[in-house]
């Protein structure tokens, strides 16, 4: 049974940057049919895919449009999680993000399962 | 990007009574090759992540309750609560997993009358 577990600061300075990790129980961060999203909810914008990593001989990454330029997810195999970057924050940025799973042209290509979320405000 | 819209955004069902929840995707999500359709849906209650109910527009997840169903194919789906129970108050979301960027509905709200 695959776990997420969220970690990471939930009060961020505009312009600042927002880091977040999520560690994997249950499956592999290398996993060839797994690939390891960022997704966040607020009020304004409802639930949005933020980007993902995911390793097939090697490691890619895809990214939204809306924080392409903003936007790092990295994977960390010595301690089996990845994380999230997102650079020059402002109070748009305040949201709820999560960590998910999901398969790239597998069998289980929904996001499932969720980490428990971190509410992350930007404020001075 | 794959549109999602649901409706109603809310509505208020009698203990027992069914729910039926609308969504529709801009464009078709059903993989022809596969024959499935990409669609799936979740519930969320307050402070806890959005939880599979549904997946390929009409298989339930492991675990779910069998009052909960899923219909639909191309680019309209439906999620029926047979007969609503107080602990399916929530708010049900509707997603597309057929392209990149995989996307959401806006959700609907569900509430007891």
């Amino acid at each position: 049974q695959v776990q997420l577990q969220q970690s990471g600061p939930g009060l961020v300075k505009p312009s600042q940057t927002l880091s977040l990790t999520c560690a994997i129980s249950g499956d592999s961060v290398s996993s060839n049919t797994a690939a390891w999203n960022w997704i966040r909810q607020s009020p304004s914008r409802g639930l949005e895919w933020l980007g993902r990593t995911y390793y097939r001989s090697k490691w890619y990454n895809d990214y939204a449009v809306s924080v392409k330029s903003r936007i790092t997810i990295n994977p960390d195999t010595s301690k089996n999680q990845f994380s999230l970057q997102l650079k020059s924050v402002t109070p748009e940025d305040t949201a709820v993000y999560y960590c998910a799973r999901d398969e790239v042209a597998g069998t289980r290509d929904w996001f499932d399962p969720w980490g428990q979320g971190t509410l992350v405000t930007v404020s001075s | 990007d794959i549109v999602m819209t649901q409706s109603p955004d809310s509505l208020a069902v009698s203990l027992g009574e069914r729910a039926t929840i609308n969504c529709k995707s801009s464009q078709s999500v059903l993989y022809s090759s596969k024959n499935k359709n990409y669609l799936a849906w979740y519930q969320q209650k307050p402070g806890q992540p959005p939880k599979l109910l549904i997946y390929s527009a009409s298989t339930r997840e492991s675990g779910v309750p069998d009052r909960f169903s899923g219909s639909g194919s191309g680019t309209d789906f439906t999620l029926t609560i047979s007969s609503l129970q107080a602990e399916d108050v929530a708010v049900y979301y509707c997603h597309q997993y057929y392209s990149t960027p995989k996307t959401f509905g806006q959700g609907t709200k569900v509430e007891i009358k």
